[in-house]
């Protein structure tokens, strides 16, 4: 079974400085990897996926993420932090057919002014 | 871009009455995803359809069910109401059913009492 662990639940960092967001997963074949980024009481907005290919992919609002197979981790990076970033941030693994999307926990990131 | 759109956005029932949710996709996606998230909880599967037909199940109680009809807009009906299923619902649709992604709509609150 497929599963998601995000580390860190809260994370606070000042505005201007840079950010890295932890995702572990656990999948038997190639995962096909998500970040998507909910404010409160919103929807959920993609930021960034990996299917296959270039292991650093490039997202909107100036976020990026790593694969690395050997770590089993998918980390989400921004190299300086709006305070319009605050949001949950949700990091989710696609099963093999791409149906089901299994998702962390969440991390709650707040941004100091 | 048109995007996911779901009805009602608030709905507020009491114990033990039903709900409809709807979803409408976005235009030219075939596949459409249901997912629960409780207060303070990430998204949880419930149920997909490719093509009218369903796809995927997940942790869906008995006591709901969906379908998506001809022009591949779903609903999800719940029936004998508990407080527990007090929650965001989420639809999400793709094209193609495997191996994409998924965009999700603003979600619909749901509060039964």
């Amino acid at each position: 079974a497929q599963s998601v662990t995000q580390p860190d639940i809260h994370i606070t960092v000042s505005e201007g400085a840079s950010l890295e967001l932890r995702c572990n997963y656990s999948y038997g074949a190639t995962p096909y990897l998500f970040w998507y980024v909910q404010s409160p009481g919103q929807g959920l907005q993609l930021l960034l996926k990996y299917f296959s290919g270039d292991t650093l992919v490039q997202g909107i609002k100036g976020f990026e993420a790593e694969f690395k197979r050997s770590q089993s981790s998918f980390n989400l990076r921004k190299p300086s932090v709006h305070w319009s970033d605050a949001a949950e941030y949700f990091c989710a693994v696609g099963n093999n057919a791409g149906n089901m999307l299994t998702f962390g926990g969440g991390t709650r990131l707040m941004v100091k002014p | 871009a048109a995007g996911v759109i779901q009805s009602p956005r608030h709905l507020i029932k009491e114990k033990r009455e039903t709900a409809t949710l709807k979803c409408y996709p976005i235009p030219r996606h075939d596949t459409v995803y249901w997912y629960q998230q409780g207060p303070g909880q990430d998204p949880q599967f419930l149920i997909s359809f490719y093509e009218k037909m369903q796809s995927d199940k997940g942790s869906i109680p008995d006591r709901f069910s969906a379908q998506q009809f001809s022009d591949y807009h779903s609903e999800l009906n719940m029936s004998s109401l508990e407080l527990g299923d007090s929650a965001l619902y989420f639809c999400a649709s793709s094209f193609g059913g495997q191996k994409d992604t998924q965009y999700f709509g603003p979600g619909t609150r749901l509060t039964v009492l």
